[in-house]
C-alpha cells in the first residue's frame, strides 16, 4: 500500500517558468516530509524538508508547501532551470518510532530550455 | 568529505545464485540505510542499522534477504537463491543519527537476475 502518492510521472517546463511537483500521503502519522533530487546513475540528493509545525519552507529558489488537513504537499520551482531537470522523490516519516522514509514513485521534471 | 559509496555498480546474476553488496556510509555516520528502487515505483526501505542497536528489518521481503553491518561501519546485504523480480537498483543510505537526520545516499548497485 503506497503511503506516499506522486500521481504525475513526469512534468515538462519551459526555462525560467514554475515547475510544480505535487505529492500526497495517506497516513496522518508523518510530520517530517522531504523532496529529494535524483539525477541518472546518482543517488537521490537531499533538496529541501519541511516539518508538519510549518506550512511552508524555502531556499532560493525552492519551496514546500504543506496542507496537512488535505495531506498534500507541494515543491515550487521557480525559475526553472535546464539544470533542475531530474526525477523528483517526495518523502514521508513519522519522527517518533520510525526508522525509515516512505517514498513517492517520482517525477521526472523536464525543463525545455 | 567522501559520500557514501557502493559496490559493485552493477552486477549481472544468474537465477538462483547468491549476491552480496556492499555500502560503505560516510564516516561517523551512525545510522545506515538498505533501499531497493524496482522498475517504476519508489524507493522501497529494506533495513536500518543504528549504532549498536539491533536493526529494524521490517523491510525485508523475505527470509532471502540479509544484510549485516559490522564495526559499525560498513555493511553488506546479502540475496540468497536470487530470483528475477529481485532485480532492482539497491540504494544504501547513511545519516549521523537517525531518521530525523538528513539520508545521504550512495550511487546505488544496479542488479539484473537473469
Amino acid at each position: 500500500d503506497q503511503q506516499v502518492k506522486q500521481n504525475s510521472p513526469s512534468l515538462s517546463v519551459q526555462e525560467g517558468r514554475i515547475s510544480i511537483l505535487n505529492c500526497d500521503y495517506t497516513n496522518s502519522m508523518f510530520d517530517y516530509f522531504l523532496w529529494y533530487k535524483k539525477y541518472p546513475a546518482e543517488g537521490p540528493t537531499f533538496l529541501i524538508s519541511i516539518s508538519s509545525i510549518k506550512d511552508k519552507n524555502e531556499d532560493g529558489r525552492f519551496t514546500v508547501f504543506l496542507n496537512k488537513s488535505a495531506k498534500h504537499l507541494s515543491l515550487h520551482i521557480v525559475p526553472s532551470q535546464p539544470g533542475d531537470s531530474a526525477v523528483y522523490f517526495c518523502a514521508a516519516s513519522a519522527l517518533t518510532g520510525a526508522n525509515n522514509l516512505f517514498f513517492g514513485t517520482g517525477t521526472r521534471l523536464t525543463v525545455i530550455p | 568529505g567522501a559520500g557514501v559509496s557502493q559496490s559493485p555498480s552493477n552486477k549481472v546474476t544468474e537465477k538462483g545464485k547468491d549476491v552480496e553488496l556492499r555500502c560503505d556510509p560516510i564516516s561517523g555516520h551512525t545510522a545506515l540505510y538498505w533501499y531497493r528502487q524496482s522498475l517504476g515505483q519508489g524507493l522501497e526501505f529494506l533495513i536500518y542499522f543504528q549504532g549498536n542497536s539491533a536493526p529494524d528489518k521490517s523491510g525485508l521481503p523475505s527470509d532471502r534477504f540479509s544484510a549485516e553491518r559490522t564495526g559499525g561501519s560498513v555493511s553488506t546485504l546479502t540475496i540468497q537463491r536470487t530470483q528475477q523480480e529481485d532485480s532492482a537498483v539497491y540504494l544504501c543510505a547513511s545519516s549521523s543519527q537517525g531518521v530525523q537526520e538528513t539520508q545521504y545516499f550512495g550511487p546505488g548497485t544496479r542488479l539484473l537476475v537473469l
